[in-house]
């Protein structure tokens, strides 16, 4: 069966960084996504890989190594307004979208 | 703002009626998807248009059905509602293997 595995819940410190994983395991692999979604509110578009490496983007950075069916999304300098949930997502071999259960991110001051 | 439309944005109905929730995609996504999230779960993938075809269905009950229409917007019809039916219900909308688009959703309460 096609899985996406993220940690349930994180805590960090507000000024810290955190690293949440994403593991996969998928009927082909067309890219992947990470979504950010506050409590009540719908998912927004953070990030896209699709071949091996970093992407970076501001505060966050997503990797991928395709070998090992993993991921990561990198939040630097948190900020309060990064508690929310961050969902992993990939498209398999038939373009569509697998999600993982997300991962809940509480930051502390 | 995505784009996506969706309404009504908040529903109240009680046990066993029918509801149509609607979304219109941003200008020019073929795609549209729909989604059901229940408090504190994850998103349930519920089926997936292109161009006015079905492409794929993920756990949608029988009770629950959909079409997108020529002009793209979408339909969620959801009928014999029972209590664990409510929910927040997303579309989302994207070109083809492009990120998505969510909708701001429908939060159902079947009371």
């Amino acid at each position: 069966g096609q899985n996406i595995d993220q940690p349930t819940e994180m805590t960090a410190t507000e000024g810290a960084i955190v690293q949440i994983n994403c593991t996969y395991q998928t009927s082909g692999f067309n890219g992947l996504f990470w979504y950010q979604q506050h409590a009540g509110e719908a998912p927004t578009f953070l990030s896209y890989n699709v071949l091996d490496g970093l992407e970076e983007k501001g505060r966050f950075s997503s990797f991928l190594s395709r070998s090992k069916g993993y991921s990561y999304l990198l939040l630097k300098e948190l900020q309060m307004k990064d508690s929310a949930s961050y969902l992993c997502a990939v498209t398999d071999s038939n373009y569509q979208l697998i999600w993982g259960a997300g991962t809940k991110l509480i930051i502390k001051p | 703002d995505s784009g996506v439309t969706q309404t009504p944005k908040h529903l109240i109905t009680a046990t066993g009626q029918r509801v149509t929730l609607r979304c219109s995609p941003r200008s020019g996504d073929l795609s549209v998807y729909w989604y059901q999230q229940s408090l504190d779960q994850g998103l349930q993938f519920l089926i997936h248009y292109y161009n006015g075809e079905e492409r794929a269905k993920g756990n949608i009950l029988e009770r629950f059905s959909a079409q997108q229409f020529p002009d793209l917007h979408s339909e969620l019809n959801l009928s014999s509602l029972e209590l664990g039916d409510s929910a927040l219900y997303f579309c989302a909308s994207s070109p083809y293997n492009s990120p998505l688009h969510f909708g701001n959703g429908t939060r159902l309460t079947v009371t």
